[in-house]
């Protein structure tokens, strides 16, 4: 199956600009996660998706941050307007529905700069 | 909330030898406990996991040992070799689809 997959793998904008970062999970998990890693810290988590609906937002850092998941398959992230400390790598996972076992699968990430 | 922390931070030992990371947890109600490898350029690819009731698991050259009591769990990696080089995190999760804390991180070189 496929994995996980992030786009883009890399950006580079400037203070005060927006960013959306897309998120396409395995197919059929219905479980989406956001996770940040700022420079050399550990992976923190944003948000949390089960299908369309958000399950748990208690991550994200400000309401500069918006998260959707329209339809249940695919996710963004916006940020708007990027801040210098929103800079980092953005990860996102997915897992299976209702098994009792969540083992997340992670995308390869998308590096975020912001100057 | 639930803080995971995680030692050493970077790590070296020379191929063939065994290296041994170790975290810790607060929140009595976590139950799960992976364990993920970065590569450069990669996202965190689970590893191992451990559950709250068992106290050891053994994969290959791998293994994880969870003492609840202590809050303490460890990753063991024995006959390193060079592939293995890369960034380790553990993790702890309080059961079902809940988010997964992090620790840190490792960064472990094997030196050939």
């Amino acid at each position: 199956e496929a994995g996980v997959t992030q786009f883009p793998s890399h950006s580079v904008i400037e203070k005060g600009q927006t960013v959306t970062l897309r998120c396409d999970p395995i197919s059929g998990h219905d479980n989406l996660y956001w996770y940040r890693r700022v420079m050399g810290k550990e992976i923190k988590f944003l948000l949390h998706f089960v299908k369309e609906s958000k399950q748990d937002e208690s991550g994200m850092p400000n309401n500069r941050f918006l998260a959707e998941r329209t339809g249940g398959t695919y996710s963004t992230l916006k940020v708007q307007p990027a801040e210098l400390e929103d800079s980092g790598v953005y990860f996102c996972a997915s897992s299976r529905p209702g098994t009792g076992v969540n083992e997340q699968y992670f995308g390869p990430g998308t590096r975020l700069t912001v100057t | 909330g639930e803080n995971v922390e995680q030692h050493p931070s970077t790590l070296s030992v020379q191929e063939g030898d065994s290296a041994v990371i170790k975290c810790t947890y607060s929140d009595s109600a976590s139950n799960y406990f992976p364990w993920y490898k970065q590569e450069l350029g990669k996202g965190p690819q689970l590893i191992i996991d451990i559950r709250s009731n068992v106290g050891e698991k053994k994969d290959q050259r791998i293994a994880v040992t969870l003492n609840k009591t202590a809050k303490h769990f460890s990753l063991h990696i024995t006959e390193t070799q060079p592939e293995d080089s890369a960034v380790y995190f553990c993790a702890a999760q309080a059961g079902g689809y809940q988010k997964v804390t992090f620790g840190t991180g490792t960064k472990l070189q094997v030196i050939p």
